[in-house]
């Protein structure tokens, strides 16, 4: 079917303000991550959920970042009192296990003014 | 703790010749490595993988890459670009099993640039 897909695709934001960002994962793939790509830089791990369960936020870089996948599809990270260091491309993954394979979306770009 | 350097951060070539991107590793366990690549505005693509097997591994557009154990190394590789390779390339390790999950640890990247 389908792939990764993220919403919305562009995101501007004032300092202070609550984002929420949407992944829609591979139907069916039991894993799905979320990582904060940074201008310039590789993408970083945030957090990991297996169906419903989040079993590693360790990448969370503060506790202003919120993730959650109730019904173990869609997945919502949510970013509470933005600050310019937020702005990056948040990219999410879905994975079937065993398969080690991640595949992508296309991102979000959140740009805190 | 698992870590990636990209050893190029920009590489420039001209159309059909060779080009190689490196990447070394750290790690205190085995891993598995990958290569993505990402066109402006799109998502990561997977371009190939090395998880257990034979070393020279080949991925789609003509690409491969050569796992190196003991120089903790997983160049990339390909004899002729083209112009649509121009890209951002990512290098990235995970830890089988454990509890990791499989999340990927990467590389800062290298920008392919393909010149005519």
């Amino acid at each position: 079917g389908a792939g990764v897909s993220q919403s919305p695709r562009y995101k501007v934001a004032k300092r202070g303000q609550d984002v929420a960002l949407r992944c829609d994962p591979i139907s069916g793939h039991v894993s799905l991550f979320w990582y904060q790509q940074a201008l310039g830089q590789g993408p970083e791990f945030l957090t990991y959920f297996q169906n419903e369960a989040q079993l590693d936020k360790s990448g969370l870089p503060s506790d202003r970042f919120f993730a959650e996948r109730p019904e173990g599809s869609v997945s919502t990270l949510k970013i509470q009192r933005t600050q310019q260091e937020d702005s990056a491309v948040y990219l999410c993954a879905s994975r079937d296990p065993p398969s080690y394979e991640q595949y992508f979306g296309p991102g979000t770009r959140l740009t805190v003014t | 703790a698992q870590s990636v350097t990209q050893l190029d951060s920009q590489v420039p070539v001209f159309e059909e010749a060779p080009v190689e991107l490196r990447c070394n590793y750290s790690s205190s366990v085995s891993v598995y490595l990958f290569w993505y690549v990402q066109y402006p505005n799109q998502g990561l693509q997977l371009l190939l993988k090395y998880l257990s097997g034979s070393t020279l591994v080949k991925g789609i557009n003509g690409f491969e890459a050569e796992f190196n154990k003991s120089q903790t190394s997983f160049h990339l590789r390909k004899p002729s670009v083209h112009i649509s390779d121009t890209a951002e390339y990512f290098c990235a390790v995970s830890e089988p099993g454990g509890t990791s999950y499989g999340k990927l640890t990467f590389g800062q990247g290298t920008i392919l640039t393909v010149h005519p």
